[in-house]
């Protein structure tokens, strides 16, 4: 079965660089999720897309931005890049349908080293 | 604010005994809740759910879960653990319908000794 897809998998950024992660959701899904996991930490949700369309919002920071686009793949944007955004970066995504409360299926991470 | 708990941050057990892995919650409305497995360097992998209906949910890979409304409890079980079953455990809630996060407990490390 097709999972979600992440590129790059490995990325190493100086600080102050930008960074573009990006994520293909399994087909037929119509929302993504973007998560951030440091190291020993629980993942903690930085912002969704349903529909294209932003759903919710966590602890994202201003330097960060992120879109879906109409063939439903995302990207995350991260500019001004600190030492402490060095973490593992998972895109979910989900089939919603009004009133449903469907699992979130994780790609692999992208994992970003900000030296 | 939604919220789950995982009061154990790692637990052994031998393999082919039985396996618990414990997790609270603290929702304002009705509970949405989920475990995941995560491999060390990998994505996060679903293994059950609760959204409504019986109280012991049944997943992959041989785990369940029981649904304890008056305990607000969640725990994931198994009943004969296998050395592969080591790794990382969450628990997780659902924040909402649609497009809304999923918010983590801290995390369990399970490991199966053989």
């Amino acid at each position: 079965a097709a999972g979600v897809i992440q590129s790059p998998r490995h990325l190493i950024k100086e600080k102050r660089e930008t960074a573009t992660l990006k994520c293909y959701p399994i087909p037929r899904h119509d929302t993504v999720y973007w998560y951030q996991q440091g190291p020993g930490q629980d993942p903690q949700f930085l912002i969704s897309f349903y529909e294209k369309m932003q759903s919710d919002k966590g602890s994202i920071p201003d330097r960060f931005s992120a879109q879906q686009f109409s063939d439903y793949h995302s990207e995350l944007n991260m500019s001004s890049l600190e030492l402490g955004d060095s973490a593992l970066y998972f895109c979910a995504s989900s089939l919603e349908t009004s009133g449903s409360y469907n699992e979130q299926f994780f790609g692999p991470g992208t994992r970003l080293t900000v030296l | 604010a939604q919220s789950v708990a995982q009061p154990e941050d790692q637990v052994n057990v031998a393999e082919g005994n039985p396996l618990t892995v414990k997790c609270t919650y603290s929702v304002s409305g009705n509970p949405y809740l989920f475990w995941y497995v995560q491999y060390p360097n990998r994505g996060l992998q679903f293994l059950l759910k609760y959204i409504t209906g019986d109280n012991l949910v049944k997943g992959s890979y041989g785990f369940e879960a029981e649904f304890n409304k008056s305990q607000t409890s969640f725990h994931l079980k198994k009943p004969s653990a296998l050395v592969s079953d080591s790794a990382l455990y969450f628990c997780a809630v659902r924040d909402g319908g649609a497009g809304t996060a999923l918010i983590f407990g801290k995390g369990t490390t399970l490991s199966v000794s053989s």
